[in-house]
């Protein structure tokens, strides 16, 4: 079973431009978490998803950004007119059960 | 490479009591470690860290931990237990000078269960 996996692994993007990064959780399971994690800072949570549904979109920004888990496909975080300041590694982590969680090697972005 | 583990998968305390959760470590250089707990349906929250400094972090929710440099050891510590406290509590760590750049690494989780 493979674990969770998360592309790119590494993102280069200029400002203004869109960032999309994508996280496919491990097989069976149907909850997905979203973390960005700043320089020299922990994990903050972003956003909590089970297929087709937000769940808890309370570490979000309110522009720019936006996730989806739809029912086929990976889950995506999206990230509109990236600023210097989205520069972050994130990370995606699933669950089978919306509880223990399982972490993807993260996606670290950097925007020019 | 860094690494964290948590050796207890559960920890079970009676209300009121003191409780601990532990968490060794292992990188190159010195550690930026972390603690975090997860409620049931929430994500991680942050609970507090250690960067530098006094031995003895302090964070939310009355939680502590003691970084300890010789043991490589984080352990989690609260003086006095609540139910409320009962959740799955996950240990992290950086290593700023190693090849991971700013990328946490996770414990497997420990589930406290407090009782009354």
């Amino acid at each position: 079973n493979a674990g969770v996996m998360q592309n790119p692994r590494h993102l280069v993007r200029r400002r203004g431009q869109e960032a999309r990064l994508r996280c496919s959780p491990m097989k069976g399971h149907s909850h997905v978490y979203w973390y960005r994690q700043l320089p020299e800072e922990g994990l903050k949570f972003m956003v909590y998803l089970q297929k087709e549904n937000i769940i808890d979109e309370s570490g979000m920004p309110k522009e720019r950004f936006s996730a989806e888990f739809p029912k086929e496909g990976p889950s995506i975080l999206r990230i509109q007119q990236v600023v210097r300041g989205d520069s972050a590694a994130y990370f995606c982590a699933s669950s089978p059960n919306g509880y223990g969680q399982y972490f993807g090697p993260g996606t670290r972005l950097t925007v020019t | 490479a860094q690494s964290v583990a948590q050796p207890e998968d559960q920890v079970n305390v009676a209300e009121g009591n003191p409780l601990t959760v532990k968490c060794t470590y292992s990188v190159s250089g010195n550690p930026y470690l972390f603690w975090y707990v997860q409620y049931p349906n929430r994500g991680l929250q942050f609970l507090l860290k250690y960067i530098t400094g006094d031995n003895l972090v302090k964070g939310s929710y009355g939680f502590e931990a003691e970084f300890n440099k010789s043991q490589t050891s984080f352990h989690l510590k609260k003086p006095s237990a609540l139910v409320s406290d009962s959740a799955l509590y996950f240990c992290a760590v950086r290593d700023p000078g190693g090849n991971a750049g700013n990328m946490l690494t996770f414990g497997g989780g420990t589930r406290l269960m407090v009782k009354p």
